[in-house]
């Protein structure tokens, strides 16, 4: 079963606001990552935050751990229509061994 | 640097038939895995492999083989098709230290099963 969860599914916004996605997962993880996915493509890799980590930035993304809550969220400043695409959160929990879990993915939406 | 390239990126299939789906990158990649994404779903992992000559079962196995015989290659097999396994397949990989690290996507084969 899905042991990530994004929210929310879809988030239509306008073109300069910014888009907040987030994510939640049950057990302890090694780390968190966030991934893209074009239409029809395949995914790429945004961010990995650490369990130690609490908060990292790549350009426009903002990326948030609170293992006490066990939610993540990935934040884009100034949006643009071309980051018109489905987000996934991913976690390796410390359990797994060697499995990366996705979510189901937040569907982004930006207008020009 | 090519990355990670799949083969083919089309199939249709009729129940019953078998078929391979290639991956390959040229990384030097010791961690590579297979997913399959169904519509409104994340991607779940079939299998995946920590090396050359090691592999191992991910969450929805069944119906599917891999072998990694080389550091570059690894391939997925359906072994008898069928209407389930209609899907979009995405093989993935990354350095030394597996999932400690990101992964790479190839681009991904879209398979129907009739």
């Amino acid at each position: 079963s899905q042991q990530g969860e994004e929210d929310p599914q879809a988030l239509s916004i306008q073109e300069g606001e910014n888009a907040t996605m987030n994510c939640s997962y049950k057990t302890s993880i090694n780390n968190l990552q966030w991934y893209r996915q074009n239409s029809g493509r395949g995914l790429v890799h945004l961010i990995l935050i650490r369990s130690n980590e609490r908060e990292k930035h790549s350009g426009r993304l903002r990326v948030t751990l609170d293992t006490s809550k066990k939610s993540s969220s990935l934040l884009i400043t100034a949006s643009r229509a071309a980051d018109t695409a489905s987000y996934f959160c991913a976690n390796h929990q410390e359990t797994s061994g060697s499995r990366l879990t996705f979510g189901e993915g937040t569907q982004l939406t930006v207008n020009p | 640097n090519a990355g990670v390239t799949q083969t083919p990126k089309f199939q249709v299939l009729k129940t019953g038939q078998s078929m391979t789906l290639q991956c390959a990158q040229d990384m030097n990649h010791e961690y590579m895995s297979w997913y399959r994404q169904d519509p409104g779903m994340g991607l779940r992992l079939i299998h995946y492999s920590v090396g050359a000559g090691i592999t191992d079962q991910g969450e929805v196995p069944n119906g599917y083989n891999v072998s990694r015989s080389t550091t570059e290659d690894f391939p997925l097999r359906l072994l008898s098709a069928a209407p389930s396994q209609t899907s979009v397949y995405f093989c993935a990989s990354s350095y030394a230290g597996g999932l400690l690290n990101e992964q790479f996507f190839g681009p991904g084969t879209r398979l129907t099963v009739l």
